[in-house]
This record gives structure tokens, C-alpha cells and sequence, in this order.
């Protein structure tokens, strides 16, 4: 089993439409969270952290963590062309290490 | 702020040359910086963890001798590609962790290289 699993998509959604962006891991002791966007040719862009169970709202991004469920997701509101990207969600392993997932490809049609 | 450079973004190099990539954290200082490799069409691989001022971490399956990481300062680690291949020819990016802010990881813009 993946340490950190992404549906690779493509996830297509039409512009001004919710994104939702889904991510599960499997070491429970995992504390740290991430989302990274990634345009292609580029390296990866922090998004957001999440440390707590719930939401957080940054803008029009939303993350949102479910330890009991090992789950994690991330919502981009009205979503634009400009959000065309690879999604990467990132969890801690052990103290310092990220481990990150295949990466979700976002695609926002006009 | 947290902005991480890397030098050069674009190497060409013959097969047998040494490639050395740098790697800054130019307004926060690093602990603990992490070097990873992308092949197309796949995701980030860790290919070792840099902390200032001990020997590097490398990951499973990475060849310690290949890739020699030095960590001088809390500013700057260098990659150093050894005796390049064809099979070596790959995106680099390195990451940075603030000292002191859990583990945040911010990447430099990447380094492409080419072996021919």
C-alpha cells in the first residue's frame, strides 16, 4: 500500500465550479499535512498546511483533515484557468520527511 | 518571504562529467534541507535529507557515492552528480525547511539536467 495516495485524475471542472481534490494516507502517526501545486515544467508551490481535524480556509482554497478517516482534501472555490496544475498532497513520515503523493492533474475549462 | 534559489536551472553535460547544483535558502535559515529528483509524468522522489554541518541521509537505492550532498551552511547545500549518465538526465529540486517551523518544505525552482 502507498504511503500517500491521489487519484491521478485528470479532474476536470468548468471555470467559476468547486474543485475537490482528495488525498489518503496510511501512518497514523502522521501529523503535518500539505498541498502543493505543481504547473508542468515547474517545481511544486506550498498551497496550504493543515495540522487540525477540520477546515481551514485560505482565500478561495479550503483544506480539510479527517485523522480518524486518514483523509485529506483540498477544495479550490471558483475556480479559474489559472488553477490548471498537478495537485501534490504531502504528509509527514517520521520527523522531518515528507512523503507525497502521485499528484492529482487539475484541468479548469473557460 | 522563504525564498530557496538553485543554480544552475539548466545543465547539458557529456557522459562521465560531475554536475554540481546549489541550493539557497536566501531569506531564512535552514536546518535541514532535502534534495529530490522527477522523472516526466511522475511524482517527487526523495533522494536524500541535508542537515547543516553532518553527513546527508540518503533514501534506499540512492548511491551515496554518486551523488555526494554537502551541507556547509544554514544557507546553502550542494548535489554533486558524479561521473554522469543518459539515465542521470532528470529534473533536480531541492527544498528547505525553516528552522523552527514544523515541516514545512519550500522547493527551489528546480535544475533540469541533460546528459548526452
Amino acid at each position: 500500500q502507498k504511503e500517500v495516495e491521489q487519484n491521478s485524475g485528470p479532474l476536470s471542472v468548468p471555470e467559476g465550479a468547486i474543485a475537490s481534490l482528495n488525498c489518503t494516507y496510511s501512518d497514523r502517526g502522521s501529523q503535518s499535512f500539505f498541498w502543493y501545486r505543481q504547473y508542468s515544467g515547474k517545481s511544486p508551490e506550498l498551497i496550504m498546511f493543515i495540522y487540525s481535524n477540520g477546515d481551514k480556509e485560505d482565500g478561495r482554497f479550503t483544506a480539510q483533515l479527517n485523522k480518524a478517516s486518514q483523509y485529506v482534501s483540498l477544495l479550490i472555490r471558483d475556480s479559474q484557468p489559472s488553477d490548471s496544475a498537478t495537485y501534490l498532497c504531502a504528509v509527514n513520515v517520521g520527523f522531518q520527511k515528507l512523503v507525497f503523493g502521485t499528484g492529482t492533474r487539475l484541468l479548469v475549462s473557460p | 518571504g522563504a525564498v530557496v534559489s538553485q543554480h544552475p536551472s539548466w545543465v547539458i553535460c557529456k557522459s562521465g562529467t560531475s554536475v554540481k547544483i546549489e541550493c539557497r535558502s536566501l531569506d531564512f535559515q535552514a536546518t535541514t534541507m532535502f534534495w529530490y529528483r522527477q522523472f516526466p509524468k511522475q511524482s517527487l522522489m526523495l533522494m536524500a535529507t541535508s542537515n547543516e554541518g553532518s553527513k546527508a541521509t540518503y533514501e534506499q537505492g540512492v548511491e551515496k557515492d554518486k551523488f555526494l550532498i554537502n551541507h556547509a551552511s544554514l544557507t546553502l547545500s550542494t548535489l554533486t552528480v558524479t561521473s554522469a549518465h543518459p539515465e542521470d538526465s532528470s529534473f533536480y529540486i531541492c527544498s528547505a525547511r525553516r528552522a523552527g517551523v514544523q515541516e514545512t518544505q519550500y522547493f527551489g525552482p528546480g535544475t533540469r539536467l541533460l546528459v548526452l
